[in-house]
């Protein structure tokens, strides 16, 4: 199947510091990337969806100042959690697939704890 | 947001049984997705189905996309403990439109 990347796969910060996500397509383009947080034994909650060359569309109640998604390239987005506090701590999750396949494929997540 | 139906919550069974999980929705979708996710990981695609009716299998796992469109079931034959982990549905609408639809997941024990 295809392959999703993300980096960091943990990352502890500061409260009050921005945070940097990467989520990488390795053997596939994809226009569209998706954003997930999942809370401990909870499904998996879609932030927003990261779109190549244009605007993130995000979910209602998700601060789009806050969680900055940017989609520079066909297998590349990255989310930017902006002045991170405790409550952001979570476990954050993309998704991609390729255009030619309705299926999508999961990054292994990145754990963000905020002190 | 909309979430599809899935059951059982959990389950725990006995190494060497068979296991059966469903997904239900009140409205169509034209893609259903199967995945497993472990602990600290994120989700693994198991079972893709694409067409209403289909019975597709991956090893021991089993998965049929129901005829009207609006359920789906996974089976897994003779479990084994690495079976452990949260096993969830997704529906896939398409079109423009590849927003996934999650189940809540069944949790899966399997006693060795």
């Amino acid at each position: 199947g295809a392959v999703v990347s993300q980096h960091p796969s943990r990352v502890i910060c500061k409260s009050g510091t921005s945070v940097k996500i990467e989520c990488r397509s390795l053997d596939f383009q994809a226009t569209t990337m998706f954003w997930y947080r999942q809370f401990p034994k909870k499904s998996l909650m879609l932030m927003a969806t990261s779109n190549e060359g244009s605007k993130a569309t995000y979910e209602q109640g998700v601060e789009k100042d806050k969680f900055l998604i940017n989609h520079a390239s066909l297998t590349l987005s990255t989310l930017t959690v902006t002045s991170a506090h405790p409550e952001d701590s979570s476990f954050y999750i993309c998704s991609a697939g390729p255009t030619s396949q309705e299926t999508q494929y999961f990054g292994p997540g990145t754990r963000l704890l905020v002190l | 947001g909309q979430q599809l139906n899935q059951s059982p919550q959990s389950m725990f069974i006995q190494e060497g049984e068979d296991v059966s999980m469903n997904c239900t929705s009140s409205s169509i979708f034209n893609t259903w997705l199967w995945y497993k996710q472990e602990p600290g990981e994120g989700p693994v695609l198991l079972i893709a189905l694409y067409k209403a009716g289909e019975l597709t299998s991956n090893g021991r796992l089993t998965a049929q996309f129901g005829i009207t469109r609006k359920d789906s079931f996974l089976n897994i034959s003779a479990s084994i403990p690495s079976d452990v982990g949260i096993y969830f549905c997704a529906g896939l609408r398409g079109g423009s439109n590849y927003k996934l639809t999650f189940g809540k997941g069944t949790l899966l024990t399997v006693n060795p």
